[in-house]
C-alpha cells in the first residue's frame, strides 16, 4: 500500500524558516517524480514544487521561487521541502504528492506564519 | 500560466440525478486530470488523462474534452459523490488546478 507521511509542520513567525518531510513507503520510492502542493484554509489546491526521481529536474511555482527548495534522498525514500523567509500567505496545509499526475497523496502538514 | 475555469462554483444534485462539472482552459491542453476532495480530506485522483477513472473510482463517473473545454459526468448522483472536485492540467509548466466545484447532495 502506498503511503506518504508528512511532518515537520507547525507556528513560525514570518520571516523564519521551516522544514518539511515527507517519508514514503509502499513504492520504489527513487523511481517516482514528487511534489509538494498546498492548499490555504478554506481555499484550493496550489502546486507549490516538483523534483524529478533522480533530482535532475526541479520546477518551483513563481510564488516560492527563491525562498523554498525542494530535495529528496532516495535512501531514506524522503522528501524535503525546505522554506524560508516564510510569510503569511504560505499557511496553509501542505501534500506530498508522487507523479506529475498527483496519483497518491499524503495526510497534509499544517504550517502557519503569524507573529 | 494556463488558468482553468470551473463551474458552477457550487451545486446541488438530488440523488439519481445527472450532474455535469465543467473545466476551461485559458489555452490548449492535451488532456485533464480531476481530483476529488471531501471535507476534512486529502485530495484523490478521481480522472486522468482526460477520461480514464483512477482505481476504484465508480463507473458512474466519467470525463470528456479536448483542447480548452472539459467535463465531468457523473451519471446518477448518489450520497457519497457529495465534495469538491478540481480540474488539474500539466500540459505546461506550472501545473495548474482550477478553483473547483462544490457539489453538495440536494
Amino acid at each position: 500500500e502506498v503511503q506518504l507521511v508528512e511532518s515537520g509542520g507547525g507556528l513560525v513567525q514570518p520571516g523564519r524558516s521551516l522544514k518539511l518531510s515527507c517519508v514514503a513507503s509502499g513504492f520504489t520510492f527513487s523511481n517516482y517524480g514528487m511534489n509538494w502542493i498546498r492548499q490555504a484554509p478554506g481555499k484550493g489546491l496550489e502546486w507549490v514544487a516538483y523534483i524529478s526521481s533522480g533530482s535532475s529536474y526541479i520546477y518551483y511555482a513563481e510564488t516560492v521561487k527563491g525562498r523554498f527548495t525542494i530535495s529528496r534522498d532516495n535512501a531514506k525514500n524522503t522528501l524535503y521541502l525546505q522554506m524560508t523567509s516564510l510569510r503569511s500567505e504560505d499557511t496553509a496545509l501542505y501534500y506530498c504528492a508522487r507523479l506529475r499526475t498527483f496519483d497518491y497523496w499524503g495526510q497534509g502538514v499544517m504550517v502557519t506564519v503569524s507573529s | 500560466e494556463i488558468v482553468l475555469t470551473q463551474s458552477p462554483t457550487t451545486m446541488a444534485a438530488s440523488p439519481g440525478e445527472k450532474v455535469t462539472l465543467t473545466c476551461r482552459a485559458s489555452s490548449s491542453v492535451s488532456y485533464m486530470h480531476w481530483y476529488q476532495q471531501k471535507s476534512g480530506a486529502s485530495p484523490k485522483l478521481w480522472i486522468y488523462d482526460t477520461s480514464n477513472r483512477a482505481s476504484g473510482v465508480p463507473n458512474r463517473f466519467s470525463g470528456s474534452g479536448s483542447g480548452t473545454s472539459y467535463s465531468l459526468t457523473i451519471s446518477s448522483m448518489e450520497t457519497e459523490d457529495a465534495a469538491t472536485y478540481y480540474c488539474q492540467q500539466w500540459s505546461s509548466n506550472p501545473p495548474t488546478f482550477g478553483s473547483g466545484t462544490k457539489l453538495e447532495i440536494k
